[in-house]
């Protein structure tokens, strides 16, 4: 089943906006990452948070890990349209190998 | 960065045929690579885990005598999809771990469709 729970599903925002996903998850982790799929295609790793981390910034990427909450956010600042893609949190688990992904959110960028 | 490729890129198959879809890793080996489905609009389900030499584990409901995984090498999985029919229909991705636990590097995928 899906560790991770992410809202929302779409988000749909004007050009140089910033977008904002969450995702929640259940169990202890080791790190969390997040992904961008654009359609029909492979995965793109943008970013991955480790759990003893709180906040980390890659460009215009900024993404939060809240262990308490179990529960992160990442954020796209002054967005564009080629920012237009599903967006997806995975969990590793810890003692696991493997990651579970979330549901995604699909965002669009409009011009 | 570490570089999956997956061949090929799409296939379309008659129902009751078998199709086997490659999973590579160019530039570093991987001992464990990882295969997994996705349906239109949907998130990524891990399938299995394969591990270089030895049988992949499947994850809960997933066939393992229609879903044949061979990892004869460090830098090659297979995934073949036995008898196929058209619910087989689906986006199929792996990817490879690198040398640093947890990392894994994906491939670009194969979109699969029985008719």
């Amino acid at each position: 089943s899906q560790q991770g729970e992410e809202d929302p599903q779409a988000l749909s925002i004007q050009e140089g906006e910033n977008a904002t996903m969450n995702c929640s998850y259940k169990t202890s982790i080791n790190n969390l990452q997040w992904y961008r799929q654009n359609s029909g295609r492979g995965l793109v790793h943008l970013i991955l948070i480790r759990s003893n981390e709180r906040e980390k910034h890659s460009g215009r990427l900024r993404v939060t890990l809240d262990t308490s909450k179990k529960s992160s956010s990442l954020l796209i600042t002054a967005s564009r349209a080629a920012d237009t893609a599903s967006y997806f949190c995975a969990t590793a688990l810890q003692g696991a190998q493997k990651l579970v992904f979330g549901q995604g959110t699909r965002l669009t960028i409009n011009p | 960065g570490a570089v999956v490729s997956q061949h090929p890129s799409w296939v379309i198959c008659k129902s009751g045929t078998s199709v086997k879809i490659e999973c590579r890793s160019l530039d570093f080996q991987a001992t464990t690579m990882f295969w997994y489905r996705q349906f239109p609009k949907q998130s990524l389900m891990l399938m299995a885990t394969s591990n270089e030499g030895s049988k992949a584990t499947y994850e809960q409901g997933v066939e393992k005598d229609k879903f044949l995984i061979n990892h004869a090498s460090l830098t090659l999985s297979t995934l073949t999809v036995t008898s196929a029919h058209p619910e087989d229909s689906s986006f199929y991705i792996c990817s490879g771990e690198g040398l640093a636990f947890y990392e894994q590097y994906f491939g670009p995928g194969t979109r699969l469709t029985v008719t």
